[in-house]
C-alpha cells in the first residue's frame, strides 16, 4: 500500500525569503506525484504534478518540486514566497491504474509573514 | 478550469435532522469521490464511485450514504445528523491522471 508522509505541519516564512515544503512517499511501484494548494474555505486546487519525463515540474506561480526515485521524495520550494502563498500544501500520490488513485499526506500549513 | 459544484456551501443544522449534500460535475468524468475534512487536518476518504450504479467506501468510516445514478451527481446523504458529523465535505471528481475539487460543504451539526 502507498503512504505520503508531509514531514512538517507547520512552516512559517518570512516574505521574500526561500521555502521548501518536504514530502516523502512509500509505494511498491511506479507512482504519479501532486502537490495541492488549499485556501481557507475553499477546495484542493492542483499546484503542479510529475506524471512522467523530467523530474523536475514547475508551477505558474513559481514553485517547483523534484521527484526524487532514490529518496522516494517529492519536495516543493519556491525561492521567493509571497503573503499571498499563505495556505495548506497536501503532498499526494497514485499508482497508475489504480480506481482510489490520491493518498494524501497530512499536510503542511505555510505561513509568509510581512 | 475544472467544473465541480457544491451546495450548499455552508449549513448549520439541528441534531437528527436528515441533510443532504450535492456534488455536480460537467466534465464527464466516471470518478468522483467524497472526502471529509477536519480544520486543518488531512483529508479522508469516505466514499468513491466507479461510475453510475457503483460506489465503495473508503478508509474512514461514515455514517453517510452515497448514490450515484447520473454520471455527474453523486449525493452524500446523511439520514440523522449528528454533532460528530460537524466537518467539511469536499467531493472530487477525476480523469486518468488528477482528482479537481469542488469548493466544499461546511458543515455544523448543533
Amino acid at each position: 500500500a502507498q503512504s505520503v508522509t508531509q514531514l512538517d505541519s507547520q512552516v512559517p516564512v518570512f516574505e521574500e525569503a526561500p521555502v521548501e515544503l518536504r514530502c516523502n512517499y512509500s509505494s511498491s511501484v511506479s507512482v504519479y506525484l501532486f502537490w495541492y494548494v488549499q485556501y481557507p474555505n475553499q477546495g484542493l486546487q492542483l499546484l503542479l504534478k510529475y506524471l512522467s519525463g523530467s523530474t523536475l515540474v514547475e508551477s505558474i506561480n513559481g514553485f517547483e518540486a523534484e521527484f526524487n526515485k532514490s529518496q522516494t521524495s517529492f519536495h516543493l520550494r519556491k525561492p521567493s514566497v509571497h503573503i499571498s502563498d499563505t495556505a495548506e500544501y497536501f503532498c499526494a500520490v497514485s499508482e497508475p491504474g489504480s480506481a482510489r488513485q490520491l493518498t494524501f499526506g497530512s499536510g503542511t500549513q505555510l505561513t509568509v509573514l510581512p | 478550469e475544472a467544473d465541480i459544484y457544491q451546495t450548499p456551501r455552508y449549513l448549520v443544522i439541528g441534531t437528527g435532522k436528515k441533510i443532504t449534500l450535492e456534488c455536480s460535475q460537467t466534465m464527464g468524468h466516471d470518478k468522483m469521490y467524497w472526502y471529509q475534512q477536519d480544520p486543518g487536518m488531512e483529508l479522508h476518504l469516505i466514499h468513491y464511485s466507479y461510475g453510475v450504479n457503483s460506489t465503495e467506501k473508503g478508509d474512514l468510516s461514515s455514517e453517510s450514504t452515497v448514490s450515484r445514478i447520473r454520471t455527474e451527481h453523486f449525493p452524500l446523504t446523511l439520514e440523522s445528523a449528528r454533532p460528530s458529523h460537524t466537518s467539511q465535505y469536499l467531493c472530487a471528481s477525476s480523469d486518468r491522471y488528477e482528482q479537481y475539487f469542488g469548493p466544499g460543504t461546511r458543515l455544523t451539526v448543533t
